[in-house]
């Protein structure tokens, strides 16, 4: 069975842009997670999707949004880019949410300059 | 505050040795606990987790935890340590979202 993919890997993105990252889940699964991980704030989750719906969502601020498609993927944007952003985002998916199993993505590594 | 805490930053075991990693939550309630390693550049991977149950949790890769309620902890464990074994763990905790702890690393020499 695949694995979740994330894509793109790697971004490089200036301030004030916006970005759009893409979360393919394994197959079957209807929920993914996002998450945020920098060195100075640790690992933080930022929303929850399942079903197309947000199930959960973290404290971040409006300029984080995401989107869950029929078929599970999902996309997650930043507006208005700062330098703060520049992160690990990761995503997992699982069958129905984190309290089963998640399976972890690689990641993209967004750098904001 | 929901919270937990890893209160090692580094750990440094030699080969063979045996490993404890500490881990505790404050929550009103016991949550859904679970480790998670993480690589180099890689994602998480799932090592084990606690719902209710069995106080001692058996998971991948040779590792187990003990849930203690009285002293809110859930300490991660392996009786014999191996170099592929050096990576960043973390535990997280929750109901309905996980708060993860800061990690720690774990170095392993030979």
């Amino acid at each position: 069975k695949a694995g979740v993919t994330q894509t793109p890997r790697y971004l490089i993105k200036t301030r004030g842009q916006q970005v759009t990252l893409s979360c393919s889940p394994i197959s079957g699964h209807r929920s993914v997670s996002w998450y945020q991980q920098t060195p100075g704030q640790g690992l933080q989750f930022l929303f929850e999707y399942f079903s197309e719906t947000q199930r959960n969502k973290g404290n971040f601020p409006g300029r984080f949004s995401g989107r869950q498609f029929s078929n599970s993927r999902s996309e997650m944007n930043v507006s208005t880019l700062e330098l703060g952003d520049s992160a690990l985002y990761l995503c997992a998916s699982s069958f129905r949410g984190f309290a089963y199993e998640q399976y972890f993505g690689p990641g993209t590594r967004l750098t904001v300059t | 505050a929901q919270s937990v805490t890893q209160p090692d930053i580094h750990i440094t075991v030699s080969e063979g040795a045996s490993l404890e990693l500490r881990c505790n939550y404050s929550y009103g309630a016991t949550p859904y606990l679970f480790w998670y390693v993480q690589s180099p550049g890689q994602g998480l991977q799932l090592l084990l987790k606690y719902f209710s149950g069995d106080t001692l949790v058996q998971g991948i890769k040779g590792f187990e935890a003990e849930f203690k309620r009285s002293q809110s902890s859930f300490n991660l464990r392996k009786p014999s340590v191996h170099w592929s074994d050096a990576a960043e763990y973390f535990c997280a905790a929750g109901f309905q979202k996980l708060v993860f702890g800061t990690g720690t690393r774990l170095l392993v020499s030979p």
